[in-house]
């Protein structure tokens, strides 16, 4: 199957600095990519969907300007968490939509960014 | 709007019996039906996927699972539990690409299977 990389798997960062995390779809072009926030012991909840070349769709109540996503190829996206605060600890999950060659799309995802700011 | 409930927060099996995790849907037409399985700290790994055609679909590490449209249903099944099975698993429901639209992965809450020895 199709491979994500996402990077780095595991951040700790001081209250108030920026963190990048990288999502790359490795053998596949992805216009289309997705970031998640998992809380502990709970489901995924989508926060954007980044597409190539253009503005990131973010889902309500997130806020765009602290999570600042940029997808300028058809293989990486970046989620910068600006200004990061303890509330921001959580767990990224990325994934890359494959079109495949019928056109049946299916997510692939990350291994995943533990962030912790302390 | 679509949704998926997984009714079943926890369950635990012993090693080498039979397992079936509960998915149900909402949504108006067939969507597209996904398992997932997430380790502890890590991602999500696709099991399987129904599109169309035969309800009974196989997917990788010996599971299966079968659409029932009448049931609104899509359950996660697996003749003989290995303690390496011991996960999460998701079920997810997605909309047809229909005019190159993007769509979006809705999650159900997620079942955390535990296996004993």
């Amino acid at each position: 199957g199709a491979v994500v990389s996402q990077h780095p798997s595991w951040v700790i960062c001081k209250s108030g600095t920026s963190v990048k995390i990288e999502c790359r779809s490795l053998d596949f072009q992805a216009t289309t990519m997705f970031w998640y926030r998992q809380f502990p012991k709970q489901s995924l909840m989508l926060m954007a969907t980044s597409n190539e070349g253009s503005k990131a769709t973010y889902e309500q109540g997130v806020e765009k300007d602290k999570f600042l996503i940029n997808h300028a190829s058809l293989t990486l996206s970046t989620l910068t968490v600006t200004s990061a605060h303890p509330e921001d600890s959580s767990f990224y999950i990325c994934s890359a939509r494959d079109p495949g060659g019928t056109g049946q799309n299916i997510q692939y995802f990350g291994a995943g960014t533990r962030l912790s700011v302390l | 709007a679509q949704s998926v409930t997984q009714p079943d927060i926890h369950i635990t099996v012993s090693e080498g019996a039979s397992l079936e995790l509960r998915c149900n849907y909402s949504y108006g037409a067939t969507p597209y039906l996904f398992w997932y399985v997430q380790s502890p700290g890590q991602g999500l790994q696709l099991l399987l996927k129904y599109f169309s055609g035969d309800t009974l679909v196989q997917g990788i590490k010996g599971f299966e699972a079968e659409f029932k449209r009448s049931q609104s249903s899509f359950n996660l099944r697996k003749p003989s539990v290995h303690w390496s099975d011991a996960a999460e698993y998701f079920c997810a429901v997605d909309s047809p690409n229909y005019g190159g639209a993007t769509n979006k992965l809705i999650f159900g809450t997620g079942t955390l299977l535990a296996v004993q020895p």
